[in-house]
């Protein structure tokens, strides 16, 4: 089956350096790779889709790298601050029973003011 | 207005209790889902509803049951509640396979 491996390890980073968060995947390359922000509590928030087809999307401060040879994503934050500050979710999605959706458990991310 | 609203927030139950957790979306979505979420570990997914007359078992539907009410409304119940249920439960939203997903605020469940 589909495994998601984010880093368990929280990061931690100083204020207005360039946060990188990894997400390795196996077996098949999905379909549509996401990234979600959650907040202690609270429901993940999206923020970035990048598709198979696609190597780099990028958002405002946000930077998102999909390699299907690697089986890998990298998120990157610019210019971080301390509102960063929190559970980043890798997502995968890929054309089988219905186009499910499964969840990494996310990395933890500190940006120290 | 939240697009995903859940209720209730929080709930203390104690073993052997049926509960049921609710959710309603305004997003105007086909597809509903049901995750746990565990410390540690990633959302699991539960049920799944692509529209109003189609259910799905996700990976730990055992001791879960689902009932979609309407194409807004998404209901799960713990029908004999047990501690190991004690998680945080999301209920969330998308409109086609791969896209986006919108998610409720959680219900925090504990089970005694």
């Amino acid at each position: 089956s589909q495994k998601i491996e984010q880093n368990s390890e929280a990061l931690n980073i100083q204020e207005g350096k360039t946060a990188t968060l990894t997400c390795n995947y196996t077996n098949y390359s999905p379909a549509y790779l996401q990234w979600y922000r959650q907040d202690p509590g609270r429901g993940p928030v999206f923020l970035l889709l990048i598709r198979e087809n696609e190597k780099e999307k990028r958002k405002e401060r946000l930077k998102v790298t999909f390699d299907t040879t690697l089986k890998q994503s990298l998120f990157h934050i610019t210019a971080s601050q301390p509102a960063d500050s929190a559970t980043y979710l890798c997502a995968l999605a890929r054309n089988t029973g219905g186009f499910k959706t499964i969840f990494g458990a996310g990395t933890r991310l500190f940006v120290k003011a | 207005d939240a697009d995903v609203t859940q209720t209730p927030r929080n709930r203390i139950t104690k073993t052997g209790k049926r509960i049921m957790l609710e959710c309603s979306q305004t997003k105007g979505h086909d597809r509903m889902y049901w995750y746990r979420q565990d410390p540690g570990l990633g959302l699991q997914l539960i049920y799944y509803s692509f529209d109003v007359k189609d259910i799905n078992k996700g990976e730990i539907s055992d001791g879960y049951s689902v009932s979609r009410q309407a194409q807004a409304k998404f209901s799960l119940s713990l029908e004999s509640a047990i501690p190991n249920q004690t998680a945080l439960y999301f209920c969330a939203t998308d409109g086609f396979g791969g896209s986006e997903q919108y998610f409720g605020p959680g219900t925090r469940l504990t089970v005694t």
